[in-house]
């Protein structure tokens, strides 16, 4: 059974640092994994997907790396700022067939202004 | 184009009652599926649909179900809610089968249902 773990639960940083957000999973054999970020109360906004055969994305300040082997992902921000607090999830997918995704329990990230 | 949609927003139902939700994906996209949020669970999937068939399903009991429209919409029904029923519900939609390689999923920005 896939399981994804993300360490820390929560993350305070001042604005304009540089930070990494990390994401583990259990069973290397996935299809692909993305990252969302997801304020209070609201619905789930893909940030980042990264194919198995993928090493790396990048969107503007962020990027995302995957290294299947050892079953990790990291999410890369760089100069944080205030509306970058959300909380981040990282889910993967097994399959082509299957739209099923497992998350991770999330981060919740602060940006000290 | 507009994204994807949920209705309600917001639901106050008590115990024993059943509950409808809706989902409307992406125009063109063919796959839906439903997602189960709690505090204590987190993120948990519910099914997925694609072309009016249940494709995938997860471990919940049979109260939970849910059916797909030709025109991609989706439904979610819960009868006899329980407490643990409260929760935020995600739908998400996907292309699925058309561009392999492109496939992120697009969420919805949820119903948020409070079983008293």
């Amino acid at each position: 059974k896939q399981e994804v773990t993300q360490i820390p639960a929560a993350l305070s940083v001042p604005e304009g640092e540089n930070l990494v957000l990390n994401c583990s999973f259990t069973d290397s054999a996935i299809y692909n994994l993305q990252w969302f970020r997801q304020d209070p109360g609201k619905g789930l906004t893909s940030l980042l997907l990264i194919q198995s055969s993928q090493r790396e994305q990048t969107s503007g300040r962020l990027n995302a790396s995957l290294d299947k082997s050892s079953g990790r992902s990291t999410l890369y921000i760089a100069a944080s700022q205030p509306g970058d607090s959300a909380t981040y999830l990282c889910a993967v997918r097994l399959n082509f067939g299957n739209e099923k995704l497992t998350f991770g329990t999330g981060t919740r990230l602060t940006i000290i202004p | 184009k507009a994204g994807v949609t949920q209705t309600p927003r917001y639901l106050i139902k008590t115990r024993g009652q059943q509950v409808t939700l809706s989902c409307s994906p992406i125009s063109g996209h063919r796959s839906v599926s439903w997602y189960q949020q709690t505090p204590g669970q987190g993120l948990q999937f519910l099914f997925e649909y694609f072309s009016e068939t249940q494709r995938n399903k997860g471990n919940f009991p049979g109260r939970f179900s849910g059916r797909q429209f030709s025109n991609s919409r989706s439904e979610m029904n819960v009868s006899t809610l329980e407490l643990g029923d409260s929760a935020l519900y995600l739908c998400a939609s996907s292309l699925k089968r058309q561009t392999p390689y492109k496939d992120t999923q697009y969420f919805g920005p949820g119903t948020r249902l409070t079983v008293l």
